[in-house]
C-alpha cells in the first residue's frame, strides 16, 4: 500500500507564502492526494483533490489563497498571504481499491 | 451539504466493545459514497479505521481489521462503527467521514472515547 511522508512542521510569517510537501512511495508517484487541514481542537477540513499533473480541485469555500502543484512523487500545497488561521496541522490522504492512508501531518505555525 | 454527526460513549472500561453511531444529513446513506470511520489518539495524525460503500462493501485497516465491523442503516440513515477488546491504546477521538469521488470530503465534529479502569 501507499505510504505518506511529510515534514512534521514548518514556519512562515503572517502574510507570507509558505509551500507544504507530501511525498508518495515508490512505486505510487501517479497517485491522486487530498489535503486537509486541522486546526487546533477542531476536525480536519477537506481543502483539495491534487493529481499527478498538478491539477486540482479545492473544496467548497477554500479561499484562493490556497493552491496545488505537483512534481513527480511530490505533492505540493501553497498557501499566500498567510493568515493567523492557517496555524494548523495540515495533512494529506490517498487511496487505492481497498485502503486510505494519511501522511503524519505537518505543523504549520504562522509567525 | 452533507453533515454527519457521531454520537457514542465518552468513557468505557477495557476489554469491552466500543460502538459509535454517525447520523447522516444532506444526503443518502445509499448514496454512491464511502463512509468511514477515522481516529486521532492524543497529540497524534490521523488513522484510517474503515469504510463501507453505498453496496455494503467494506474494507477495514489490515492492523485493526480482526476487531472492527462497519455497517449501515439504510432505515436510520446513519452507520456505525464496532470495536471490540479495547485497550487504553483505544483512547482517541473518532470521527466519521465521507469520500466522495476519491477523498474525504465531508467530516463529522469527533468524539472523544477514553478507554479507562
Amino acid at each position: 500500500q501507499p505510504v505518506l511522508t511529510q515534514s512534521s512542521s514548518a514556519s512562515a510569517s503572517l502574510g507570507s507564502s509558505v509551500k507544504l510537501s507530501c511525498t508518495l512511495s515508490s512505486g505510487h508517484s501517479t497517485y491522486i492526494i487530498a489535503w486537509h487541514r486541522q486546526q487546533p481542537g477542531k476536525a480536519p477540513r477537506y481543502l483539495m483533490k491534487l493529481e499527478g499533473s498538478g491539477n486540482y480541485k479545492k473544496g467548497s469555500g477554500v479561499p484562493d489563497r490556497f493552491s496545488g502543484s505537483s512534481s513527480g512523487a511530490d505533492r505540493y500545497l501553497s498557501i499566500s498571504n498567510l493568515q493567523i488561521e492557517d496555524e494548523a496541522d495540515y495533512y494529506c490522504e490517498t487511496w487505492d481499491s481497498n485502503t486510505r492512508v494519511f501522511g503524519g501531518g505537518t505543523k504549520l505555525t504562522v509567525l | 451539504q452533507v453533515q454527519l454527526q457521531e454520537s457514542g460513549p465518552g468513557l468505557m472500561k477495557p476489554s469491552g466493545t466500543l460502538s459509535l453511531t454517525c447520523a447522516v444529513s444532506g444526503a443518502s446513506i445509499s448514496t454512491s459514497y464511502w463512509w468511514s470511520w477515522v481516529r486521532q489518539s492524543p497529540g497524534k495524525g490521523l488513522e484510517w479505521i474503515g469504510e463501507i460503500s453505498h453496496s455494503g462493501t467494506t474494507s477495514y485497516n489490515p492492523s485493526l481489521k480482526s476487531r472492527v465491523i462497519v455497517s449501515v442503516d439504510n432505515s436510520k440513515n446513519q452507520f456505525s462503527l464496532k470495536l471490540s477488546s479495547v485497550t487504553a491504546a483505544d483512547t482517541a477521538v473518532y470521527y466519521c467521514a465521507t469520500a466522495v469521488e476519491g477523498p474525504f470530503q465531508h467530516w463529522g465534529q469527533g468524539t472523544l472515547v477514553t478507554v479507562s479502569s
